[in-house]
């Protein structure tokens, strides 16, 4: 069955650290990948996403993700953390008809 | 380019009243999607149609939902009788292309729900 896992609710960083959200998936063959952020009030935005080629994605706002198969992971990653990054992020899988989304993961930025 | 209409913005009813949605996609989309998105969680998928034709509605509460996208255009999600537990953000979301392509999802504002 298709799947996506958040393991993490909540991650606080302080502005200027680095980050990394994690997300695993399930499904039988590889599937396109999403993450998408949500500011407060706001609708959901696509950072980046990746279907196939480079394992290593470039995406909006500095993000990047990469896809490993063997672990069945697509981890979100930003070198250096500003206080604007403050909001939830949603991993998503798109496979046969589905495109489905994890629980998400509300990161907070420290000054 | 217009985005994705959703009205209302806010609705609020009580219990066991109904209520509807109304959802028009990206002019040319021919996938559309209806996300409930309950406070502190992810969107879940209620139903996905490809035109007029229903993909997945597998995660319907089929004896409370209802939903139908007749020409193929504009959709309509209803709930009757409305519980509590449906107090969240319905969202729209659409698609250019066949449910298996690797397009991203152009939501709508989605409509904040809340039953008393």
């Amino acid at each position: 069955a298709q799947s996506v896992t958040q393991p993490d609710i909540h991650i606080t960083v302080s502005e200027g650290a680095s980050l990394e959200l994690r997300c695993n998936y399930s499904y039988g063959a590889t599937p396109y990948l999403f993450w998408y952020v949500q500011s407060p009030g706001q609708g959901l935005q696509l950072l980046l996403k990746y279907f196939s080629g480079d394992t290593l994605v470039q995406g909006i706002k500095g993000f990047e993700a990469e896809f490993k198969r063997s672990q069945s992971s697509f981890n979100l990653r930003k070198p250096s953390v500003h206080w604007s990054d403050a909001a939830e992020y949603f991993c998503a899988v798109q496979g046969t008809y589905k495109y489905i989304f994890g629980t998400g993961t509300r990161l907070k930025v420290l000054a | 380019e217009a985005g994705v209409a959703q009205s209302p913005r806010y609705k609020i009813i009580e219990k066991r009243q109904s209520v509807a949605f109304w959802c028009n996609p990206i002019s040319g989309h021919a996938t559309l999607y209806w996300y409930q998105q309950i406070l502190g969680q992810g969107p879940k998928l209620l139903i996905q149609f490809q035109n007029n034709g229903v993909v997945d509605d597998s995660q319907l509460p089929k004896d409370r939902f209802s939903a139908e996208r007749l020409k193929g255009v504009d959709s309509t999600l209803k709930i009757q009788p409305a519980k509590l537990e449906d107090s969240a953000v319905y969202l729209c979301a659409s698609t250019g292309q066949g449910s298996t392509t690797n397009e991203k999802l152009f939501f709508g504002s989605g409509t904040q729900l809340s039953v008393l």
